[in-house]
């Protein structure tokens, strides 16, 4: 148990243009779902973490009207880099908790969006 | 503040034991994990700690002492696909996962 999904797994545009991806926990039900970006070579970077049916807490110099996220379910988060730049492209990550104690208090990850923005 | 140490890149061979180590310190401590993560991949999960001593799973196990606030990953018989960065993160008491930068581990034949 505990798969998530990220759609799509890449994708290329071009700067000025808005991206949407969408993560989706397959067989749970997640109280909290995270996005991270990473660039080559470098570890993760929590972007913010959103609840369901609230508002994301975005981490600091994350800009909140770039990257839009919405967590209309308990199943489904989606991340909109609006207005695309090439400094925007990296590889985008997103994450589920699934609620409840010991390891389920860890995030299962989705597979990644590589994002290239030209 | 809050801070992750584990070491950049560490090399093994195949067939061999390492011992990847972390030590932390957190606002609160609600438990250690350690991920697996392959270039252009993910990460994975691979252990949870929250209590004192070893777990162990397969060939991988994990160490965690709170009052040293340190932890080790341990990975025997290694394979070439081991070959990967591992991520250790401490959950604080924000129930947040704050992440060390990883270690970069290179099995060699």
């Amino acid at each position: 148990g505990a798969v998530v999904s990220q759609h799509p797994s890449w994708v290329i545009c071009k700067s000025g243009t808005s991206v949407k991806i969408e993560c989706r926990s397959l067989d749970f039900q997640a109280t909290t779902m995270f996005w991270y970006r990473q660039f080559p070579k470098q570890s993760l970077m929590l972007m913010a973490t959103s609840n369901e049916g609230s508002k994301a807490t975005y981490e600091q110099g994350v800009e909140k009207d770039k990257f839009l996220i919405n967590h209309a379910s308990l199943t489904l988060s989606t991340l909109t880099v609006t207005s695309a730049h090439p400094e925007d492209s990296s590889f985008y990550i997103c994450s589920a908790r699934r609620g409840g104690g010991g390891d389920s208090l860890g995030q299962y990850f989705g597979p990644g969006t590589r994002l290239t923005v030209t | 503040g809050q801070n992750i140490d584990q070491p950049t890149e560490m090399t093994a061979t195949e067939g061999a034991i390492v011992q990847i180590n972390c030590t932390y310190q957190t606002s609160g401590f609600n438990g250690l994990f350690w991920y697996q993560q392959h270039a252009g991949e993910a990460p994975t999960f691979l252990s949870y700690n929250v209590l004192d001593g070893l777990e162990e799973k397969g060939r991988f196990s994990s160490f965690l002492s709170r009052s040293k606030g340190y932890s080790y990953l341990l990975l025997k018989e290694l394979q070439m696909k081991d070959s990967a960065s591992y991520l250790c993160a401490v959950m604080d008491s924000n129930y947040q996962l704050i992440w060390g930068a990883g270690t970069k581990l290179i099995i060699k034949p």
